[in-house]
């Protein structure tokens, strides 16, 4: 069965502009988290979605914000890029406890 | 507050030698502790988690709640075993969330 599915895989964009994230999770999966991964802070929880309601959040700032839609796909939106939100942004998806499959990633680099 | 610590940044080893990658962690409830791998250039992915006292390519984990810890350890290592390893805890109970809090990783190495 396919995997998670994270478009675009790369992505460059300029300080001041927003980004848009897309998750497709595995097939039945209605669980959906997203990570950040920087060399320096490791990765740190953003937010977890389950029926498209956000069942938790990280503690990141408002920019930082996302969404479930009812076929569970999952989006998350980066709002007035700061150089500082260059990262590897990951989801993740989990079948009820089974433990999360996670995408391979959006590589973002703010300029 | 939760934490994973994971006091090896790098750890280098000989093909054949055993591993032990260490892992503490700090939580007062009863949390579900995990290994996750990273293979150069391949996505993060599912080693094992200590609800299922499995064995997976020959790692196995113990969950000692007195040390709180859970080190992941092999008997012998090999090449292929070289990558990034991260141990991460979902703190339960918190209301059916499965957030994970990860650990820094340890980068291992298999050398030939």
């Amino acid at each position: 069965k396919a995997g998670v599915t994270q478009t675009p895989r790369y992505l460059i964009k300029t300080r001041g502009q927003q980004v848009t994230l897309s998750c497709s999770p595995i097939s039945g999966h209605r669980s959906v988290s997203w990570y950040q991964q920087t060399p320096g802070q490791g990765l740190q929880f953003l937010f977890e979605y389950f029926s498209e309601t956000q069942r938790n959040k990280g503690n990141f700032p408002g920019r930082f914000s996302g969404r479930q839609f009812s076929n569970s796909r999952s989006e998350m939106n980066v709002s007035t890029l700061e150089l500082g939100d260059s990262a590897l942004y990951l989801c993740a998806s989990s079948l009820a406890g089974s433990g999360y499959t996670f995408g391979s990633g959006t590589r973002l680099t703010v300029v | 507050a939760q934490r994973v610590t994971q006091p090896e940044k790098l750890l280098s080893v000989f093909k054949g030698a055993p591993v032990e990658l260490k892992c503490n962690y700090s939580y007062s409830g009863s949390p579900e502790l995990f290994w996750y791998v990273q293979y150069s250039r391949q996505r993060l992915q599912l080693l094992l988690r200590h609800i299922s006292r499995e064995s997976i390519k020959g790692f196995t984990a113990d969950l000692n709640k007195g040390e709180t810890s859970f080190h992941l350890k092999k008997p012998f290592a090999q090449e292929e075993d070289s990558a990034m390893y991260y141990c991460a805890l979902i703190p339960r109970p918190q209301g059916g969330s499965e957030k994970l809090v990860f650990g820094k990783g340890t980068k291992l190495t298999v050398n030939p």
